[in-house]
């Protein structure tokens, strides 16, 4: 059980606009930004999305992140076959029982 | 252009303890600006945040690991390295270093894979 929360699964068409959600509470999400990682098959995972929104240099523009509350998305616009990949969103969580890095469980993303 | 590389023993036997060293190269990490970090992966599941190394000597460990894990640097080797003991089928998995701003792990190893079995 993750303590943050992505659908395992999402789809779209070459050209649409997809959004991964992720949930949390106010020990991370709430209080702390939010990361997003690209993981394409057989490979390391890669930062997408630094601090909320900000774009590592690189990453294209079609990538786009926000959040409000205990709560983030990951916008993939103009969906392209490269993308198929799995997404996981992180966040420092401030717990009573120690700070640490917390990830979401990931979502799959299918390029149809 | 800033490199990790992971390496140790592919195989560990239960209740034994998993040593792994990450090899830093494009960078120093005595710097001080950076976190390194420890990640992992069982396969097919989802990544898990170990525990960091800060220049200064600071470490933070994710505390569900954190009576079995010891993160420390060789800066004279530029390296850093994990340790976790009493391991069982429950430990194998990709493990993954990564430098990082707090959670922004902006480069990444390769990723070795660990068995644990007898």
């Amino acid at each position: 059980q993750s303590v943050l929360t992505q659908p395992p699964s999402a789809s779209g068409t070459p050209g649409q606009r997809v959004t991964i959600s992720c949930s949390g509470s106010g020990s991370n999400i709430g209080s702390n930004f939010v990361y997003w990682y690209q993981q394409l098959p057989g490979t390391a995972p890669k930062l997408l999305i630094s601090r909320n929104n900000q774009r590592p240099s690189g990453v294209p523009d079609r990538f786009s992140g926000s959040n409000s509350g205990t709560s983030a998305s990951l916008a993939i616009s103009g969906l392209r076959s490269e993308d198929e990949a799995d997404y996981y969103c992180a966040a420092w969580d401030d717990s009573l029982g120690g700070s640490r890095v917390v990830f979401g469980g990931g979502t799959k993303l299918t390029v149809l | 252009q800033v490199q990790l590389q992971e390496s140790g023993p592919g195989l560990v036997k239960p209740s034994q303890t998993l040593s792994l060293t990450c090899t830093v190269s494009g960078d120093s990490i005595r710097s001080g600006f950076f976190y390194w970090n420890w990640i992992r992966q069982p396969a097919g599941k989802g990544l898990e945040w170990i525990g960091r190394f800060f220049a200064s000597g600071s470490a933070n460990y994710n505390p569900s690991l954190k009576s079995r894990v010891t993160i420390s640097l060789d800066a004279s080797k530029n390296q850093f390295s994990l340790k976790l003991s009493s391991v069982t089928a429950a430990d194998a998995a990709v493990y993954y270093c990564a430098r990082s701003v707090v959670a922004a792990m902006d480069y990444w190893g390769q990723g070795t894979l660990v068995t644990v079995s007898s």
